[in-house]
């Protein structure tokens, strides 16, 4: 399995603080996305970095990809209660063209007023 | 727009019975899948499709059954429920298969099988 691998598996911060959460896979890779999921509902995508970029942002978010160290990182700065979730990355195989997204097993947020 | 959308939101069954889960998506979106999300596992793939008609198996199939007969439904079935199949269970799609396309979910079903 490629699954990719969050670290740390939980993180707790103060409002205004920045959050940096850290993604390892396996083999090489098409994208990688970063998803949140609050809690009790479903995935929501946040971003999409390809695998020829190294670096991208949104609004608050900023993700990195090193594919050489087959890592990635999701920066929120700023952060806010609201962005308590958890937050998963999702790599698509380069070898497939069907799509398939591997998860890993996600970074829980807490962020406190 | 309603996105994807699952039914029932929480379910109980008894080991041994049958059920089936609904999902539907209104994107016409080609590519859809079951995910099973477990505390500590992340989320595994049950079953996929990539267009009607054309379904295949992921990660964790064993127990589920999934046929496609129209682009927007994509239901789960569980044959023969075990309690090992507690689970939240969710549902996915996007418009293309080809790698590299944002995926949208469903709100997810909560099955407990007692």
């Amino acid at each position: 399995s490629q699954q990719g691998e969050e670290d740390p598996q939980a993180l707790s911060i103060q409002e205004g603080e920045n959050a940096t959460m850290n993604c390892s896979y396996k083999t090489s890779i098409n994208n990688l996305q970063w998803y949140r999921q609050n809690s009790g509902r479903g995935l929501v995508h946040l971003i999409l970095i390809r695998s020829n970029e190294r670096e991208k942002h949104s609004g608050r978010l900023r993700v990195t990809l090193d594919t050489s160290k087959k890592s990635s990182s999701l920066l929120i700065t700023a952060s806010r209660a609201a962005d308590t979730a958890s937050y998963f990355c999702a790599t698509s195989d380069r070898g497939s063209t069907l799509g398939r997204l591997y998860f890993g097993r996600g970074t829980q947020l807490t962020v406190w007023p | 727009n309603a996105g994807v959308t699952q039914t029932p939101k929480f379910q109980v069954l008894k080991t041994g019975q049958s059920m089936t889960l609904q999902c539907a998506q209104d994107m016409n979106h080609e590519y859809m899948s079951w995910y099973r999300q477990d505390p500590g596992m992340g989320l595994r793939l049950i079953h996929y499709s990539v267009g009607a008609g054309i379904t295949d198996q992921g990660e964790v199939p064993n127990g589920y059954n999934v046929s496609r007969s129209t682009t927007e439904d994509f239901p789960l079935r569980l044959l023969s429920a075990a309690p090992s199949q507690t689970s939240v269970y969710f549902c996915a799609s996007s418009y293309s298969f080809v790698s590299g396309t944002e995926a949208f979910f469903g709100q997810g079903t909560r099955l407990t099988v007692v």
